[in-house]
């Protein structure tokens, strides 16, 4: 059965600081991983996806990586804002379903 | 806009009180799905389908409905809602496997 772990589950960091988030998953099969970010009470926006046989992917501050064989994830982001204040996801695609993590809550102080 | 729609955003009823929320995609996607998240369980898949007229269930079915007349639509319902179903609803849709998903912007629902 698949599971996806996310760590830390919240961080706190100064603006301007760059920071990693890390998500793992038990079962390699996945057709790709996705991360969401997610503001208090508010639905979920897709920031990248990566496909399987992707390595990994860039938006603006935002890269994301991929390790199959590893089973694991991160999610890059340069230079922190406070408005990047929010809970971040991952999640894997297992064959129409999502499985998601628990998420990383990430503060931004100005 | 390309985006998945729900309604309501906020909907307060009574225990077995048959409610619909509804689901609306405008991308012409063959997948759409149902999530719900709580605290501590996060997000859990309810149902899914493939495409029109195919649906299957998925982790936490119970007490949930669906149906997929339209392409676009996708509504859940709830025969009769109880208070353990109180919790916060997603739609989301994808053109299929391999493809990421996009997701409404969510319904809370509270059953009292």
């Amino acid at each position: 059965k698949q599971e996806v772990t996310q760590i830390p589950a919240a961080l706190s960091v100064p603006e301007g600081e760059n920071l990693v988030l890390n998500c793992s998953f038990t079962d390699s099969a996945i057709y790709n991983l996705q991360w969401f970010r997610q503001d208090p009470g508010k639905g979920l926006t897709s920031l990248l996806l990566i496909q399987s046989s992707q390595r990994e992917q860039t938006s603006g501050r935002l890269n994301a990586s991929l390790d199959k064989s590893s089973g694991r994830s991160t999610l890059y982001i340069a230079a922190s804002q406070p408005g990047d204040s929010a809970t971040y996801l991952c999640a894997v695609d297992s064959s129409y379903k999502l499985i998601f993590g628990s998420g990383t809550r990430l503060l931004v102080r100005p | 806009e390309a985006q998945v729609t729900q309604n309501p955003r906020y909907l307060i009823t009574v225990t077995g009180k048959k409610l619909t929320v509804t689901c609306s995609q405008n991308m012409n996607h063959e997948y759409m799905s149902w999530y719900r998240q709580d605290p501590g369980l996060g997000l859990r898949q309810i149902y899914y389908s493939m495409n029109v007229e195919v649906t299957d269930k998925g982790d936490v079915p119970e007490g949930y409905k669906v149906s997929r007349k339209e392409k676009r639509n996708f509504p859940l319902i709830l025969e009769s809602p109880s208070p353990n179903q109180t919790s916060l609803y997603f739609c989301a849709s994808s053109p299929g496997m391999t493809y990421g998903y996009t997701f409404g912007s969510g319904t809370r629902l509270t059953v009292v």
